[in-house]
């Protein structure tokens, strides 16, 4: 069964202290890999989407970065404004569906 | 609208009673999605429609579920005979296709209570 895991669950940062957030997925069938914010009480909204080994796509304090087995959300000199949950996803070339991780919670301290 | 409108944003109801959960996609959107969260969780699948028909339905958890997508526009995703373990916050997206724009664009959702 096709699977995205995340870690770690929940990542407490003082501002500016940068770091990166680790997804894992199944391998065999990638047809792309995504990456969303959620804020509370809202709706998850679109990051960046990565295709290939070796990509990576930059959105101001963040870069995703995609290898063979993991993507990476880094996220430099962080503000209290980019505290959210982040969710990375997949889609297979076998399957309609866009899976799913259980998020990163990161928390920005002032 | 300019983004997926979902209604109700909250719904409460008993155990027992059926419920009907409504999708405004982005105008132009072919591909609509249903997912389901539970509380601090990530985002189940639960079907997928390209148009009108729902070639991936794997993720609907019982045949109290169901779903369907009118006009290519609105959706409506049905649950009857509640049960309390499907309470949880329901979300709709929708995107342009399945082709090289994955962009999925999120309502806010319905969050469920089953009392």
């Amino acid at each position: 069964e096709d699977q995205v895991t995340q870690s770690p669950e929940a990542l407490r940062l003082q501002e500016g202290e940068s770091s990166s957030l680790n997804c894992s997925y199944t391998v065999s069938g990638l047809r792309g890999l995504f990456w969303y914010r959620q804020d509370p009480g809202k709706g998850p909204e679109f990051l960046f989407t990565l295709y290939s080994a070796g990509e990576e796509k930059e959105k101001e304090r963040l870069k995703a970065t995609l290898t063979k087995k993991e993507s990476f959300l880094h996220i430099t000199a962080p503000k209290p404004e980019d505290s959210a949950t982040y969710l990375c996803a997949a889609r297979y070339s076998s399957a309609s569906k866009i899976i799913f991780g259980s998020g990163t919670r990161l928390s920005i301290r002032p | 609208g300019a983004g997926v409108s979902q209604s109700p944003s909250n719904k409460v109801t008993e155990k027992g009673k059926d419920v009907e959960l409504r999708c405004d996609p982005i105008s132009g959107h072919t591909a609509l999605y249903w997912y389901r969260q539970s509380l601090g969780q990530g985002l189940e699948f639960l079907i997928y429609f390209q148009g009108n028909s729902a070639p991936d339905k794997s993720g609907l958890p019982s045949d109290r579920f169901s779903a369907e997508r009118t006009g290519g526009s609105v959706s409506t995703l049905t649950i009857q005979r509640t049960q309390q373990e499907d309470s949880a916050v329901y979300l709709c997206a929708s995107s342009q296709d399945r082709g090289t724009n994955e962009k999925l664009f999120f309502g806010s959702g319905t969050q469920l209570s089953v009392l």
